[in-house]
Protein backbone atom coordinates (compact mmCIF):
# COMPACT_ATOMS: atom_id res chain seq x y z
CA UNK A 1 0.00 0.00 0.00
CA UNK A 2 0.78 3.77 -0.69
CA UNK A 3 0.93 6.05 2.01
CA UNK A 4 3.34 9.07 3.35
CA UNK A 5 3.62 10.04 6.59
CA UNK A 6 4.69 13.38 7.66
CA UNK A 7 5.26 12.99 11.54
CA UNK A 8 5.78 16.69 12.62
CA UNK A 9 2.13 18.37 12.93
CA UNK A 10 3.42 21.49 13.63
CA UNK A 11 7.02 23.07 13.74
CA UNK A 12 7.83 26.75 15.90
CA UNK A 13 11.14 28.11 15.05
CA UNK A 14 12.83 31.74 15.48
CA UNK A 15 13.59 33.75 11.96
CA UNK A 16 17.12 32.75 10.64
CA UNK A 17 17.06 28.90 12.15
CA UNK A 18 17.40 26.46 9.90
CA UNK A 19 14.29 23.56 10.13
CA UNK A 20 13.87 20.44 8.41
CA UNK A 21 10.86 18.83 7.64
CA UNK A 22 10.50 15.36 7.67
CA UNK A 23 8.75 13.11 5.14
CA UNK A 24 8.61 8.70 4.85
CA UNK A 25 6.99 7.05 2.22
CA UNK A 26 5.92 3.68 1.48
CA UNK A 27 5.24 2.10 -1.80
CA UNK A 28 6.46 -1.42 -3.24
CA UNK A 29 7.05 0.08 -6.70
CA UNK A 30 10.34 0.77 -8.06
CA UNK A 31 9.15 3.81 -10.41
CA UNK A 32 7.59 6.49 -8.22
CA UNK A 33 7.63 10.57 -7.95
CA UNK A 34 8.19 12.78 -4.82
CA UNK A 35 7.30 16.09 -4.41
CA UNK A 36 6.82 18.74 -1.73
CA UNK A 37 4.55 21.75 -2.46
CA UNK A 38 3.66 24.53 0.05
CA UNK A 39 0.35 25.95 0.98
CA UNK A 40 0.39 29.78 2.27
CA UNK A 41 -2.60 30.95 4.58
CA UNK A 42 -3.95 31.97 1.47
CA UNK A 43 -5.22 28.75 0.17
CA UNK A 44 -2.91 27.97 -3.33
CA UNK A 45 -0.26 25.30 -3.37
CA UNK A 46 2.83 26.01 -4.43
CA UNK A 47 4.70 23.09 -6.15
CA UNK A 48 8.37 23.62 -4.87
CA UNK A 49 9.92 19.98 -5.93
CA UNK A 50 9.24 17.12 -7.76
CA UNK A 51 11.77 13.86 -7.63
CA UNK A 52 11.97 10.44 -9.33
CA UNK A 53 12.90 7.89 -8.01
CA UNK A 54 15.94 7.09 -9.72
CA UNK A 55 17.75 10.47 -9.02
CA UNK A 56 19.02 10.00 -5.34
CA UNK A 57 20.80 13.32 -5.55
CA UNK A 58 20.05 16.03 -2.97
CA UNK A 59 18.66 19.57 -4.75
CA UNK A 60 19.59 22.66 -3.46
CA UNK A 61 17.72 25.90 -4.48
CA UNK A 62 18.64 28.61 -3.07
CA UNK A 63 17.73 28.62 0.84
CA UNK A 64 15.69 25.18 0.38
CA UNK A 65 17.70 21.74 -0.34
CA UNK A 66 16.22 18.08 -0.24
CA UNK A 67 17.73 15.18 1.21
CA UNK A 68 16.65 11.88 -0.65
CA UNK A 69 17.19 8.19 0.81
CA UNK A 70 15.53 5.58 -0.52
CA UNK A 71 17.37 3.15 2.05
CA UNK A 72 15.35 4.93 4.44
CA UNK A 73 12.30 5.97 2.49
CA UNK A 74 12.44 9.47 3.26
CA UNK A 75 12.34 12.60 1.60
CA UNK A 76 13.03 15.33 3.86
CA UNK A 77 13.30 19.03 3.17
CA UNK A 78 15.43 21.63 4.93
CA UNK A 79 14.89 25.46 4.87
CA UNK A 80 18.12 27.26 5.74
CA UNK A 81 18.18 30.55 7.60
CA UNK A 82 14.37 30.43 7.76
CA UNK A 83 12.16 33.85 7.13
CA UNK A 84 8.41 34.70 8.49
CA UNK A 85 7.25 34.00 4.94
CA UNK A 86 8.40 30.72 4.71
CA UNK A 87 5.41 30.51 7.38
CA UNK A 88 2.99 27.77 5.88
CA UNK A 89 1.58 24.14 5.96
CA UNK A 90 4.12 21.77 3.75
CA UNK A 91 3.23 18.75 2.09
CA UNK A 92 5.01 16.04 0.83
CA UNK A 93 3.45 13.70 -1.63
CA UNK A 94 4.05 10.74 -3.78
CA UNK A 95 2.82 10.07 -6.93
CA UNK A 96 2.44 6.27 -8.26
CA UNK A 97 1.84 5.68 -12.11
CA UNK A 98 -0.65 8.93 -11.60
CA UNK A 99 -2.42 7.88 -7.93
CA UNK A 100 -1.20 10.60 -5.85
CA UNK A 101 -0.91 10.07 -2.12
CA UNK A 102 -0.17 13.34 0.18
CA UNK A 103 1.00 13.72 3.63
CA UNK A 104 -1.11 15.15 6.02
CA UNK A 105 1.14 18.47 6.36
CA UNK A 106 3.71 20.10 8.37
CA UNK A 107 2.43 23.90 9.66
CA UNK A 108 5.78 26.06 10.15
CA UNK A 109 5.60 28.73 12.30
CA UNK A 110 8.17 31.37 11.77
CA UNK A 111 9.03 34.14 14.22
CA UNK A 112 10.21 37.24 13.95
CA UNK B 1 4.36 25.84 -15.68
CA UNK B 2 0.99 26.16 -16.56
CA UNK B 3 -1.24 28.70 -15.77
CA UNK B 4 -4.38 27.50 -14.02
CA UNK B 5 -7.06 29.42 -12.77
CA UNK B 6 -10.45 28.55 -11.49
CA UNK B 7 -14.25 30.18 -11.24
CA UNK B 8 -15.63 30.61 -8.51
CA UNK B 9 -12.68 31.65 -6.35
CA UNK B 10 -15.02 30.99 -3.28
CA UNK B 11 -18.68 30.58 -2.93
CA UNK B 12 -21.64 30.40 -0.05
CA UNK B 13 -24.20 27.50 -0.94
CA UNK B 14 -27.39 26.37 0.29
CA UNK B 15 -27.64 23.06 1.45
CA UNK B 16 -29.30 20.66 -1.23
CA UNK B 17 -27.58 22.89 -3.75
CA UNK B 18 -25.64 22.24 -6.48
CA UNK B 19 -22.35 24.15 -7.62
CA UNK B 20 -20.08 23.70 -10.56
CA UNK B 21 -16.70 24.62 -10.37
CA UNK B 22 -14.26 25.53 -13.32
CA UNK B 23 -10.92 25.25 -14.03
CA UNK B 24 -9.20 26.66 -17.25
CA UNK B 25 -5.23 26.24 -18.23
CA UNK B 26 -3.49 28.00 -20.19
CA UNK B 27 -2.29 25.09 -22.36
CA UNK B 28 -2.84 21.91 -23.38
CA UNK B 29 -2.47 19.01 -21.35
CA UNK B 30 -3.59 15.55 -20.83
CA UNK B 31 -3.86 14.84 -17.00
CA UNK B 32 -6.28 17.10 -14.96
CA UNK B 33 -7.38 15.47 -11.51
CA UNK B 34 -9.60 17.12 -9.27
CA UNK B 35 -8.96 17.04 -4.85
CA UNK B 36 -10.79 18.10 -2.15
CA UNK B 37 -8.81 19.46 0.71
CA UNK B 38 -11.71 19.52 3.96
CA UNK B 39 -10.79 22.12 7.04
CA UNK B 40 -7.29 21.57 8.26
CA UNK B 41 -7.22 18.67 6.39
CA UNK B 42 -4.74 17.14 3.24
CA UNK B 43 -5.30 16.78 0.58
CA UNK B 44 -7.68 13.68 -1.35
CA UNK B 45 -7.76 13.15 -4.76
CA UNK B 46 -11.66 13.01 -5.98
CA UNK B 47 -11.26 11.89 -9.93
CA UNK B 48 -8.98 12.11 -12.95
CA UNK B 49 -10.93 14.10 -15.54
CA UNK B 50 -10.14 12.51 -19.28
CA UNK B 51 -10.38 14.48 -22.32
CA UNK B 52 -12.50 12.20 -24.25
CA UNK B 53 -13.90 9.50 -21.88
CA UNK B 54 -15.45 8.94 -18.20
CA UNK B 55 -13.88 10.54 -15.05
CA UNK B 56 -12.16 7.97 -13.19
CA UNK B 57 -13.14 8.31 -9.53
CA UNK B 58 -11.28 7.18 -6.59
CA UNK B 59 -12.53 5.26 -4.19
CA UNK B 60 -15.62 7.41 -1.91
CA UNK B 61 -16.29 9.65 -4.90
CA UNK B 62 -19.21 8.61 -7.24
CA UNK B 63 -20.03 10.38 -10.36
CA UNK B 64 -23.69 11.25 -9.19
CA UNK B 65 -22.23 12.96 -6.41
CA UNK B 66 -19.02 14.62 -8.11
CA UNK B 67 -19.95 14.95 -11.75
CA UNK B 68 -17.20 16.26 -14.37
CA UNK B 69 -16.55 17.26 -17.81
CA UNK B 70 -13.49 17.31 -19.84
CA UNK B 71 -14.44 18.83 -23.21
CA UNK B 72 -11.23 19.53 -24.68
CA UNK B 73 -7.30 19.66 -23.56
CA UNK B 74 -7.80 23.33 -21.62
CA UNK B 75 -10.89 23.01 -19.42
CA UNK B 76 -12.68 21.03 -16.57
CA UNK B 77 -15.61 21.36 -14.31
CA UNK B 78 -16.32 19.35 -11.29
CA UNK B 79 -19.95 19.68 -9.74
CA UNK B 80 -20.93 19.01 -6.08
CA UNK B 81 -24.12 18.01 -6.71
CA UNK B 82 -27.17 18.11 -3.79
CA UNK B 83 -24.52 19.55 -1.20
CA UNK B 84 -24.68 18.89 2.53
CA UNK B 85 -22.42 20.96 5.08
CA UNK B 86 -19.81 18.43 4.85
CA UNK B 87 -18.45 19.12 1.24
CA UNK B 88 -17.49 22.33 2.88
CA UNK B 89 -13.61 22.47 1.59
CA UNK B 90 -11.35 23.64 -0.83
CA UNK B 91 -11.59 21.96 -4.15
CA UNK B 92 -8.45 22.16 -6.63
CA UNK B 93 -7.68 20.87 -9.93
CA UNK B 94 -4.54 20.20 -11.19
CA UNK B 95 -2.82 19.09 -14.27
CA UNK B 96 0.05 17.33 -15.49
CA UNK B 97 2.56 15.19 -14.10
CA UNK B 98 4.33 17.48 -12.26
CA UNK B 99 0.50 18.51 -10.93
CA UNK B 100 0.72 22.35 -10.69
CA UNK B 101 -2.40 23.59 -8.57
CA UNK B 102 -5.05 25.99 -9.41
CA UNK B 103 -5.84 28.59 -6.82
CA UNK B 104 -8.77 26.74 -5.48
CA UNK B 105 -12.29 27.15 -4.39
CA UNK B 106 -13.44 27.36 -1.08
CA UNK B 107 -16.52 26.54 -0.72
CA UNK B 108 -19.40 26.61 1.72
CA UNK B 109 -22.51 24.93 2.58
CA UNK B 110 -25.17 26.33 4.83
Amino acid sequence: AQKVTQAQTEISVVEKEDVTLDCVYETRDTTYYLFWYKQPPSGELVFLIRRNSFDEQNEISGRYSWNFQKSTSSFNFTITASQVVDSAVYFCALDNFNKFYFGSGTKLNVKP
Amino acid sequence: SAVISQKPSRDICQRGTSLTIQCQVDSQVTMMFWYRQQPGQSLTLIATANQGSEATYESGFVIDKFPISRPNLTFSTLTVSNMSPEDSSIYLCSVGTEQFFGPGTRLTVL
